[in-house]
């Protein structure tokens, strides 16, 4: 099992949905959690960091943690076609540890 | 790219030479990392380093060396490249250790044939 799992979609929503992106986790000492966002042939460029459980809302984009069911989300409201791009979440057990991240979920936003 | 480069940006070698790609930044940040990007695998670090001529492996260091002797810059070497190798390299750079935000850079595409 992988320490850190993602379903690879590709997912393919309409322009204006409500998208959530999950990751599952097994490792229970992950307590730093972070969403990039990778555009196709480009590095990741963070979206949301967020420290041990709880919501965290940035404009459009909101990051959720669950840390008792080992289960993080990224919910994307109204999304638009520039939204499509593969979603990375990354994680850390501890100040210093390195980020461990999950394979990407593929989205496509369809005009 | 947050004032990050790599060099060069797509390469195709032979199996068996040395190869070196080239991170550099104008940000003057301390940390400085190397990863490899695999279908499937997401990001897995190679290296990093927390100054100049201060190096750490990272998950997938075997047949990778790496080097720092200016802050802007960090080199990654693969001492005789294998088809294993064949991944696209994302340089990133950080102000604090890893749990600050990490900056990436565009990519090199490597590809050993």
């Amino acid at each position: 099992q992988k320490e850190v799992e993602q379903d690879p979609g590709p997912l393919s929503v309409p322009e204006g949905a409500i998208v959530s992106l999950n990751c599952t986790y097994s490792n229970s000492a992950f307590q730093y959690f972070m969403w990039y966002r990778q555009y196709s042939r480009k590095g990741p460029e963070l979206l949301m960091y967020t420290y041990s459980s709880g919501n965290k809302e940035d404009g459009r984009f909101t990051a959720q943690v669950d840390k008792s069911s080992k289960y993080i989300s990224l919910f994307i409201r109204d999304s638009q076609p520039s939204d499509s791009a593969t979603y990375l979440c990354a994680m850390s057990a501890d100040y210093g540890q390195n980020f461990v991240f999950g394979p990407g979920t593929r989205l496509s936003v369809l005009p | 790219d947050a004032g990050i480069t790599q060099s060069p940006r797509h390469k195709v070698t032979e199996t068996g030479t040395p190869v070196t790609l080239r991170c550099h930044q104008t940000e003057n940040h301390r940390y400085m990392y190397w990863y490899r990007q695999d279908p499937g695998h997401g990001l897995r670090l190679i290296h990093y380093s927390y100054g100049v001529k201060d190096t750490d492996k990272g998950e997938v260091s075997d047949g990778y060396s790496v080097s720092r002797s200016k802050t802007e810059d960090f080199l990654l070497t693969l001492e005789s490249a294998t088809s294993s190798q064949t991944s696209v390299y994302f340089c990133a750079i950080s102000e604090s250790l890893v749990t600050d935000t990490q900056y990436f850079g565009p990519g090199t595409r490597l590809t050993v044939l």
